[in-house]
C-alpha cells in the first residue's frame, strides 16, 4: 500500500520560513515524479511545486515569486518544500502528490493527508 | 497560464446521471484528470487519461472529452458520491499545472 505523509506544519509568524516533508513508503519512490499541492481554507486545489524522479526538472507556480524550494532524497524516500518570507496567502494544507509525468498522463495518482500551515501573528 | 472553469455546484438525484464538465485551453494538448475530495480529506483520483480508471474506483466513474471541453460522468448516483470533484491539467503553454475551481456535488 502507498502511502504519503507530510509532516512539519505549524503556525508561523509572517516572513518567517518552514520546512515541509513528505515521507514515501510502498512505492518505488525513486522512479516517481513529485509534487506539493496546496489548499487554503474553504479553497480549491492549488499546485506549488514538481520536482522529477531523479530531481533533475523542477517546476513552481509562479504566484510563489521564487520564496519556494522544493527537493528530494531518493535514498532516504523523502519529498521536502522549504517555504521562505511566508505570508497569510500561504495559510494552506499541503498535500504531497506523487506523479504529474506522462506515464500516468499527468495525474496525481497518490496523495498524502496533508498537513497545516497556518501563517498569523 | 491556462485556466480551467468549473460549475460551482450541481446537484443530482439518487440513482441518477451526473456529468460534471471543466473548461480549458490545456484540453486541446492535455487528458484532464479528476479528483474526489470529500470533507476534510485529501483529494482522490478519479480518472485519468484517456477514460482510465485506477484500482478500486468504481465504474460507475468515467471520463470524456471534446475540444475545450472534459466531462466526468458518474452514472448512478449514490449517496456517497456527494464530495467535491475537481478537474487538473497541465498547463499547454508551460511548465506547469493547473487545477478547476471545483464543483460540489449534491445528491438528492
Amino acid at each position: 500500500e502507498v502511502q504519503l505523509v507530510e509532516s512539519g506544519g505549524a503556525l508561523v509568524q509572517p516572513g518567517g520560513s518552514l520546512r515541509l516533508s513528505c515521507a514515501a513508503s510502498g512505492l518505488t519512490f525513486s522512479s516517481y515524479s513529485m509534487n506539493w499541492v496546496r489548499q487554503a481554507p474553504g479553497r480549491g486545489l492549488e499546485w506549488v511545486s514538481y520536482i522529477s524522479s531523479s530531481g533533475g526538472a523542477i517546476y513552481y507556480a509562479d504566484s510563489l515569486k521564487g520564496r519556494f524550494t522544493i527537493s528530494r532524497d531518493n535514498a532516504k524516500n523523502s519529498l521536502y518544500l522549504q517555504m521562505n518570507s511566508l505570508s497569510a496567502e500561504d495559510t494552506a494544507v499541503y498535500y504531497c502528490a506523487s506523479g504529474g509525468n506522462s506515464g500516468r498522463d499527468y495525474a496525481f495518482d497518490f496523495w498524502g493527508p496533508g498537513t497545516m500551515v497556518t501563517v498569523s501573528s | 497560464s491556462s485556466e480551467l472553469t468549473q460549475d460551482p455546484a450541481v446537484s443530482v438525484a439518487l440513482g441518477q446521471t451526473v456529468r460534471i464538465t471543466c473548461q480549458g485551453d490545456s484540453f486541446r494538448t492535455y487528458y484532464a484528470s479528476w479528483y474526489q475530495q470529500k470533507s476534510g480529506r485529501a483529494p482522490v483520483l478519479l480518472i485519468y487519461g484517456k477514460n482510465k480508471r485506477p484500482s478500486g474506483i468504481p465504474d460507475r466513474f468515467s471520463g470524456s472529452s471534446s475540444g475545450q471541453t472534459a466531462s466526468l460522468i458518474i452514472t448512478g448516483a449514490q449517496a456517497e458520491d456527494e464530495a467535491d470533484y475537481y478537474c487538473s491539467s497541465r498547463d499547454s503553454s508551460s511548465n506547469r499545472w493547473v487545477f478547476g475551481g471545483g464543483t460540489k456535488l449534491t445528491v438528492l
